[in-house]
């Protein structure tokens, strides 16, 4: 079975601040993990994921994450916020059966 | 298509109506995803469709709640009998294959709301 925590369900950055959203996972088998964004009213957008190979992933808009397996993280950053950030951030895992096992979101709030 | 499209975009049933979602995937995508999102919460897995073939309800929240894929192309998620605790945005996606390597795609969601 397969699990996903989100530590914190709001966080808050200035712009051009440093973006942390922090992602640890549980799976029994080799995990694919992604990162997805959800703004008001729409549908669930990817960013980046990681299935095989290289551990350090980069995606949309300037976001980046790194599998790191001895911590069983999925840690989404982003060098520099932007107003247009401010969404909610799912990440997710699927193991077995191909189907996806979300967390609960972290809601991006971005300050002037 | 260029996405997933699901429709209607919203809708509000009575209590005990049954309603029917429409979701359309991506042309030639394999395998097709139902998920229920409440409000403030994550998407939670309903089922999921490889081609025609139901592979896994196990997320069908009861019996009153039925999803087919007769042609491997268009789902129809049905809900009978609704009741309160069914109000939710329901989300479709849609992948190239079974393994998920791929990503997923998924539409923009009905919003049901059940009064």
């Amino acid at each position: 079975a397969q699990s996903v925590t989100q530590l914190g369900s709001h966080v808050s950055v200035s712009e051009g601040a440093l973006v942390l959203l922090r992602c640890n996972y549980s799976s029994s088998v080799p995990p694919y993990l992604f990162w997805y964004v959800q703004y008001p009213n729409q549908g669930l957008q990817l960013l980046l994921k990681y299935t095989t190979g290289a551990t350090l992933v980069k995606g949309i808009n300037g976001f980046e994450a790194e599998f790191k397996k001895s911590e069983t993280s999925f840690h989404l950053t982003k060098p520099s916020a932007h107003m247009s950030d401010a969404a909610e951030y799912f990440c997710a895992v699927t193991g077995t059966a191909s189907k996806l096992t979300f967390g609960t979101g972290t809601r991006l709030q971005v300050t002037l | 298509g260029a996405g997933v499209s699901q429709s209607p975009r919203y809708k509000v049933a009575k209590r005990g109506q049954d309603v029917a979602l429409r979701c359309d995937p991506i042309s030639g995508h394999v395998s097709l995803f139902w998920y229920q999102q409440a409000l403030g919460q994550g998407p939670e897995f309903l089922t999921y469709f490889q081609n025609e073939a139901q592979l896994d309800k196990s997320g069908l929240p009861s019996d009153r709640f039925f999803a087919e894929r007769p042609e491997g192309s268009v789902s129809t998620l049905k809900i009978q009998r609704t009741q309160q605790e069914d109000s939710a945005v329901y989300l479709c996606a849609s992948s190239f294959d079974n393994s998920g390597s791929y990503g997923y795609t998924f539409g923009s969601g009905t919003r049901l709301t059940v009064v």
